[in-house]
């Protein structure tokens, strides 16, 4: 149980143009989704914590309006990198926490964004 | 926020020897303290966690150590194997909400 599923698993893209990347929680309900950034040989970064049904609370540092984040229903929570440039070509991973699990925490399988 | 640093960076060992990873945390009303294991470009997996009622908790090869007043905790893996060499990852965490990780250890279980 507490499957995180990610998708895509690895994107190139052009400069300018925008990627959408999925996080879905398969097998429970998850009111809250977080999102991270990690770039070769370094750690996780917090980028964002994605709320069911409210606005994401970003970290600091983190521009809103360039990595959008909707949380629109209890299993999907969706990470948009707009007008990617090469500077935001990263490992992007998602977790989910299940509230049927006390302080479970999954993570997605990862999205690889390469950007050219 | 949180701020969790992790000592060392690289470690290298022989196998069967034991190997220890520190991590020290800022915010004393963190209470949750997982430990991630992450293989090159995957996922990172839980392998062990401990919550701050409790000092230490092991499981089998695996053990960690948590010392609330001096805000650090610590991974012991002993008899180590070729397949423990990965990435270790230490997280404190607010009751389970975002987590905040530590820089990360580079383990190197020589043959």
């Amino acid at each position: 149980g507490a499957v995180v599923s990610q998708h895509p698993s690895w994107v190139i893209c052009k400069s300018g143009t925008s990627v959408k990347i999925e996080c879905r929680s398969l097998d429970f309900q998850a009111t809250t989704m977080f999102w991270y950034r990690q770039f070769p040989k370094q750690s996780l970064m917090l980028m964002a914590t994605s709320n069911e049904g409210s606005k994401a609370t970003y970290e600091q540092g983190v521009e809103k309006d360039k990595f959008l984040i909707n949380h629109a229903s209890l299993t999907l929570s969706t990470l948009t990198v707009t007008s990617a440039h090469p500077e935001d070509s990263s490992f992007y991973i998602c977790s989910a926490r299940s509230d049927q699990r006390n302080y479970g925490y999954t993570f997605g399988s990862g999205t690889r964004l390469t950007v050219v | 926020g949180e701020n969790v640093e992790q000592h060392p960076s690289t470690l290298s060992v022989q196998e069967g020897d034991s190997a220890v990873i520190k991590c020290t945390y800022s915010d004393s009303a963190s209470n949750y303290f997982p430990w991630y294991k992450q293989e090159l470009g995957k996922r990172p997996q839980l392998i062990i966690d401990i919550r701050s009622n409790v000092g230490e908790k092991k499981d089998q090869r695996i053990a960690v150590t948590l010392n609330k007043t001096a805000k650090h905790f610590s991974l012991h893996i002993t008899e180590t194997q070729p397949e423990d060499s990965a990435v270790y990852f230490c997280a404190a965490s607010i009751t389970g909400n975002q987590f905040y990780f530590g820089t990360g250890t580079s383990l190197t279980v020589i043959p």
